[in-house]
């Protein structure tokens, strides 16, 4: 099916682990963008990639990595895990800045205990 | 910065009758979109409407609209014959920014009562 997949879809892992959200696209869409959701300040976007080994931050970049070695695949890694990055991880895409609209994975609610 | 401001943490509404979320934004640029998204509790975030800023004309899907007044950078969202399943969080965001993401307000959470 074409859309975006993530993985895991929840995760509970303890501080100072590293754990990596994993993103796929079916689309070969050229821009992809890492979110994370909380309570009280909606959807704050940490990276955002343009294309293929191209990666910039976002507002909320602190505590993540990202790689982009192929167009279809956007993983985040947390590399050593804290407790306020407990939250819910949106991964998303759009084609190119023609189609404005944003279409977004299903989540990663991830729990750091 | 692009700022935006959804003031109405919750919101309810009677099955069947109109209910209207209120937005604004604040952005420098001259060129942008804005939208309406709905999480419901699946989580999953789904497209309800967009507006292009350079279109006078109210942006309408079925039952929902926009009011869209552009000097006052106001931009709401009403939902007419409210359903049962229109219950969810609905997020306004605007795009237009270089980095080509949305900026998001907080979100309303709507209950529908039956």
């Amino acid at each position: 099916d074409a859309g975006i997949t993530q993985s895991p879809r929840y995760k509970i892992t303890e501080t100072g682990r590293q754990v990596t959200l994993m993103c796929h696209q079916t689309w070969s869409h050229s821009y992809m963008f890492w979110y994370r959701q909380d309570l009280g300040h909606g959807l704050r976007l940490i990276y955002y990639s343009a294309a293929a080994d191209i990666t910039d931050k976002g507002e909320v970049p602190d505590g993540y990595v990202v790689s982009r070695s192929k167009t279809e695949n956007f993983p985040l890694t947390l590399e050593s895990a804290t407790r306020s990055q407990t939250s819910v991880y949106f991964c998303a895409t759009h084609l190119d800045r023609a189609n404005y609209e944003q279409y977004f994975g299903p989540g990663t609610r991830l729990t750091v205990t | 910065a692009q700022t935006v401001t959804q003031s109405q943490p919750e919101m309810s509404v009677q099955e069947a009758e109109t209910v209207t979320l209120s937005c604004t934004y604040d952005t420098s640029e001259s060129d942008y979109y804005l939208f309406w998204y709905k999480q419901p509790p699946s989580r999953q975030m789904i497209l309800v409407i967009r507006q292009e800023a350079y279109k006078q004309q109210n942006a309408t899907e079925n039952r929902f609209s926009v009011n869209f007044q552009k000097a006052a950078k106001s931009f709401s969202l009403k939902i007419s014959d409210s359903q049962l399943g229109d219950a969810a969080m609905y997020f306004c965001a605007s795009y237009g920014g270089s980095q080509g993401n949305l900026i998001f307000g907080k979100g309303t959470k709507l209950s529908v009562k039956p």
